[in-house]
């Protein structure tokens, strides 16, 4: 139980095109999702935490007009990158924390390597 | 804001020996997460600590939870080539609705 998928698991574009990655939980409910970006070799950083059915709550130094989020269902929420550049080519990972769930446990998804041209 | 420190950065052993990562945070937690990453993988969730003084076991794995629920361990005893990764502890302040994670520590393991 509890398994969270990313598509795509890769992707390579252009400098200024955009970019939709998909985080779904596959077997339950997510009224929370967390979207982190991870450097090589460094830790997980906090971009955003989206909620389902309203806007997402964005870190600080994260712009929200290049990070679009969109969480439109318990079980699916979405990161474009807009007018990616070369400096946004990251890993992104999203994480769901499951609805009605005491525990504060967020259950990973397997990443998307993003590199931008 | 919350600060989560995690050292050391780095562990290099030999297989059989005892492994501690450490976890500390500048502000009171609700409760604590740890997580493993493979190379080349997502973090994977182990065990949430909630109770001050909490000390729960996994195999060769022992978390702690201080009792001022400030800080936490990982101990491994005796490591095996599969503990490999790098450990990852988060903190929560549940009136935050968030995790901050430290900078985890990566084992690698000599066999």
């Amino acid at each position: 139980g509890a398994v969270v998928s990313q598509h795509p698991s890769w992707v390579i574009c252009k400098s200024g095109t955009s970019v939709k990655i998909e985080c779904r939980s596959l077997d339950f409910q997510a009224t929370t999702m967390f979207w982190y970006r991870q450097f090589p070799k460094q830790s997980l950083m906090l971009m955003a935490t989206s909620n389902e059915g309203s806007k997402a709550t964005y870190e600080q130094g994260v712009e929200k007009d290049k990070f679009l989020i969109n969480h439109a269902s318990l079980t699916l929420s979405t990161l474009t990158v807009t007018s990616a550049h070369p400096e946004d080519s990251s890993f992104y990972i999203c994480s769901a924390r499951e609805l009605g769930a005491i525990s504060d446990t967020q259950y990973f998804g397997p990443g998307t390597r993003l590199t931008v041209l | 804001g919350q600060q989560v420190m995690q050292i050391p950065q780095y562990q290099h052993v030999q297989e059989g020996e005892d492994f501690t990562t450490y976890c500390n945070s500048s502000t009171t937690l609700s409760n604590i997460q740890w997580y493993k990453q493979r190379p080349g993988g997502h973090p994977v969730f182990l065990i949430q600590l909630v109770k001050s003084g909490e000390v729960k076991k996994q195999k060769r794995l022992t978390f702690q939870f201080g009792e001022a629920k400030k800080n936490s361990s990982l101990h491994i005893t005796a490591t095996q080539t599969t503990d490999v990764g790098t450990y990852f502890c988060a903190g929560t302040n549940t009136n935050a609705g968030k995790s901050t994670f430290g900078d985890g520590t990566t084992l690698t393991v000599k066999p």
